[in-house]
């Protein structure tokens, strides 16, 4: 079953203290990205990678960083969390083959930052 | 800088009806144009892409009109049922980095019984 897990799926944590939010896809897929999700602001790119060691910055990078060891996996880093980036995050990944396209999204990690 | 505009932002139809929700983008690099469904509590699905070369794409009860001159696409929803209630957002995707997608605000899509 083709699948994009995140870990954990729920996280409070306090401003400052650094957090990880993990990804994972069994699809083989070469892109994956970060988004983050806060009402009336629809989805929000943050980071993506074209395939392993290759990342981009999205639309709303700061405070944010990645890594793309492993094709697999696509971590989400937080090294000073502020209570701006309190928000509903998700991974996605996706391929694309001649006409046609294919993007999954995890089922989402809720953090909140006080 | 906005580069996909989605309206309208919500929608209640009655069971039975057709739901239009319209999209316009500006960046006539975007290859392909997905449509996704978000229920409460859940990830974005995707329903249907369909790419420029394509005026029409349909699947099921679900269909994408394009119109690459007035670079707009809108999402069909045929006979729409109250299991349809949920967010749909449009987005645009170039070919060449599928992992750059631009989304809509998202349409909050009520179907009344």
């Amino acid at each position: 079953e083709a699948q994009v897990t995140q870990n954990p799926r729920y996280l409070i944590t306090v401003t400052g203290k650094k957090l990880t939010v993990t990804c994972s896809q069994n699809m083989n897929h070469e892109y994956m990205s970060w988004y983050r999700q806060d009402p009336g602001l629809g989805l929000r790119q943050i980071y993506y990678s074209m395939n392993v060691e290759v990342t981009d910055k999205g639309d709303v990078p700061e405070g944010y960083k990645v890594s793309r060891k492993e094709k697999r996996n696509f971590p989400l880093i937080l090294e000073s969390p502020s209570p701006n980036q309190t928000s509903l995050y998700f991974c996605a990944s996706s391929v694309t083959a001649g006409v046609s396209y294919e993007q999954y999204f995890g089922p989402g990690t809720r953090l909140t930052v006080t | 800088q906005q580069q996909v505009k989605q309206s309208p932002q919500s929608l209640i139809v009655q069971k039975g009806g057709i739901s239009i929700i319209n999209c316009a983008y500006e960046n006539t690099a975007f290859d392909y144009f997905p449509w996704y469904q978000q229920f409460p509590g859940k990830g974005p699905a995707l329903l249907i892409a369909i790419r420029p070369d394509v005026s029409e794409k349909k699947e099921g009860r679900f269909t994408i009109s394009f119109n690459k001159s007035a670079k707009q696409f809108s999402l069909h929803i045929m006979d729409s049922q109250p299991g349809d209630s949920a967010t749909y957002f449009c987005a645009a995707t170039p070919h060449a980095n599928a992992g750059k997608s631009t989304f809509g605000d998202g349409t909050t899509l009520t179907v009344k019984p």
